[in-house]
């Protein structure tokens, strides 16, 4: 089974802070590495996602930073709100059609006003 | 938008009990997806079915089946329900990577 390693298994951050979370990979064929955003009662939903042809990629306050040869990525929420409270799920896997992707095990994000 | 609904957002089921927890997308897609969601263990990968009738396993398939025979029907059967079945079921459809998720199904088996 190939692994995504997710950690910290649960934030807590000040409004207006940095939320880190960071996730690593085993599979070097692996090149789509999404994110997930998922809410108390509701589906995981995709936040955004990278390729492994750049190294970051920004959406508004969210960032996602990727280091191909350390098989790692990261997603950075700059000035964090009470609003991003949710837990924050990594996956990796092929891009493309059916090939399924492999998620962590997910962070629990808390935004204290 | 797409809509990937689920039958219902919770179950209480006896062990050894037959159940059927059903996915339905609305947006034509060809692929879903069961997962099951547990606290430290992230969403892990039941089966997936990439056409009518085609079905693969995923990473723990043991106590599961699936039906597929409609396009955008999806379903998930715990043949005899066991307590360590009880779990948050999520449900997805894809239209080629981005998975759409269902809100979800919490089983309680007793």
């Amino acid at each position: 089974q190939q692994q995504v390693k997710q950690s910290p298994q649960s934030l807590i951050v000040q409004k207006g802070g940095i939320s880190i979370i960071n996730c690593a990979y085993e599979n070097t064929a692996f090149d789509y590495f999404p994110w997930y955003q998922q809410f108390p009662g509701k589906g995981p939903a995709l936040l955004i996602a990278i390729r492994p042809d750049v190294s970051e990629k920004k959406e508004g306050r969210f960032t996602i930073s990727f280091n191909k040869s350390a098989k790692q990525f990261s997603l950075h929420i700059m000035d964090s709100q009470p609003g991003d409270s949710a837990t924050y799920f990594c996956a990796a896997g092929p891009s493309g059609g059916y090939q399924k992707v492999t998620f962590g095990t997910g962070t629990k994000l808390q935004v204290i006003p | 938008d797409v809509k990937v609904t689920q039958s219902s957002r919770y179950l209480v089921k006896r062990t050894g009990e037959k159940v059927f927890l059903e996915c339905v997308q609305d947006m034509d897609h060809e692929n879903m997806f069961w997962y099951r969601q547990d606290p430290g263990l992230g969403l892990r990968l039941i089966y997936f079915s990439y056409d009518v009738k085609m079905k693969e396993k995923g990473d723990i398939p043991e106590g599961y089946s699936v039906s597929r025979e409609k396009k955008e029907r999806f379903s998930l059967i715990l043949e005899s329900a066991s307590t360590n079945q009880t779990s948050m079921y999520l449900c997805a459809s894809t239209d080629w990577e981005t998975q759409y998720f269902g809100p979800g199904t919490r089983l309680l088996v007793l």
